[in-house]
C-alpha cells in the first residue's frame, strides 16, 4: 500500500522568510508525488509533481519541492513567503496500481505573518 | 479554457435521501475522478472513470455509484444519505495519466 504522512497540521513563517512544508512517503517501487494548495471554500489547485529525472521540481507561484529517496521525503519549499502563499497544503502519492487516483495527506495549514 | 466545474456548489440533504452531483471535465479529459472531502482532512478516493469505464474504486459502500457519459462528464450518486456523508465532494480531471486537475466541489451538508 502506498500512503504520504505530513507531520505538521501548522506552519507558521514571517513574510519574505523561507518556507518548508515537510512530506514523507510509503510507497514499493518509484513513486509519483504531487502537491497541491487549497485555499477557503476552493478545490485543490496544482502546484508542482515529481515522476523522475532531477530530484528538485520546480512548480507554480515560485514553489519547489526535493525528492530525496533515501529519506523518503518530499518537502515543499519557497525562498521567500508571501502573505497571499496562507492556505492549506496536500502531498499526494499516485496510486501505483495503474489508476491514476491519489492518496493524499492530512494536510498541513500555512499561515505566512506579515 | 474552462476548468473542471461541479454542480450545485452547496447542497443540503436529509437523512435517507439520495443526491446526485454533477461535473463537467477540462475539454479534452476524458478521466474523472471523485473524491469525498470530511472537514479537517485530506480528499479520499472514490472513484474513478476512464472512456466511460470505471477505472478505480475506494473504499466506500455500496450506497455510492458513478457513471461518465460520452460527453465525458460524470455523475455521483450517493443513496440513504447518512450524517456522515456530509462532506465536501472534489471532482478532478486528468488527461490521460498527467496531473489531475480540481474543481471547487460541492458542498454536501445532511441534517
Amino acid at each position: 500500500a502506498q500512503s504520504v504522512a505530513q507531520p505538521e497540521d501548522q506552519v507558521n513563517v514571517a513574510e519574505g522568510n523561507p518556507l518548508t512544508v515537510k512530506c514523507t512517503y510509503s510507497v514499493s517501487g518509484n513513486p509519483y508525488l504531487f502537491w497541491y494548495v487549497q485555499y477557503p471554500n476552493r478545490g485543490l489547485q496544482f502546484l508542482l509533481k515529481y515522476i523522475t529525472g532531477d530530484n528538485l521540481v520546480k512548480g507554480s507561484y515560485g514553489f519547489e519541492a526535493e525528492f530525496n529517496k533515501s529519506q523518503t521525503s518530499f518537502h515543499l519549499k519557497k525562498p521567500s513567503a508571501l502573505v497571499s502563499d496562507s492556505a492549506l497544503y496536500f502531498c499526494a502519492v499516485r496510486d501505483i496500481t495503474g489508476a491514476n487516483n491519489l492518496f493524499f495527506g492530512t494536510g498541513t495549514r500555512l499561515t505566512v505573518i506579515p | 479554457d474552462a476548468g473542471v466545474t461541479q454542480s450545485p456548489t452547496h447542497l443540503i440533504k436529509t437523512r435517507g435521501q439520495h443526491v446526485t452531483l454533477r461535473c463537467s471535465p477540462i475539454s479534452g479529459h476524458k478521466s474523472v475522478s471523485w473524491y469525498q472531502q470530511v472537514l479537517g482532512q485530506g480528499p479520499q478516493f472514490i472513484f474513478q472513470y476512464y472512456e466511460k469505464e470505471e477505472r478505480g474504486r475506494g473504499n466506500f459502500p455500496d450506497r455510492f455509484s458513478a457513471r461518465q457519459f460520452p460527453n465525458y462528464s460524470s455523475e455521483l450518486n450517493v443513496n440513504a444519505l447518512l450524517l456522515g456523508d456530509s462532506a465536501l465532494y472534489l471532482c478532478a480531471s486528468s488527461l490521460g495519466d498527467r496531473a489531475q486537475h480540481f474543481g471547487d466541489g460541492t458542498r454536501l451538508s445532511i441534517l
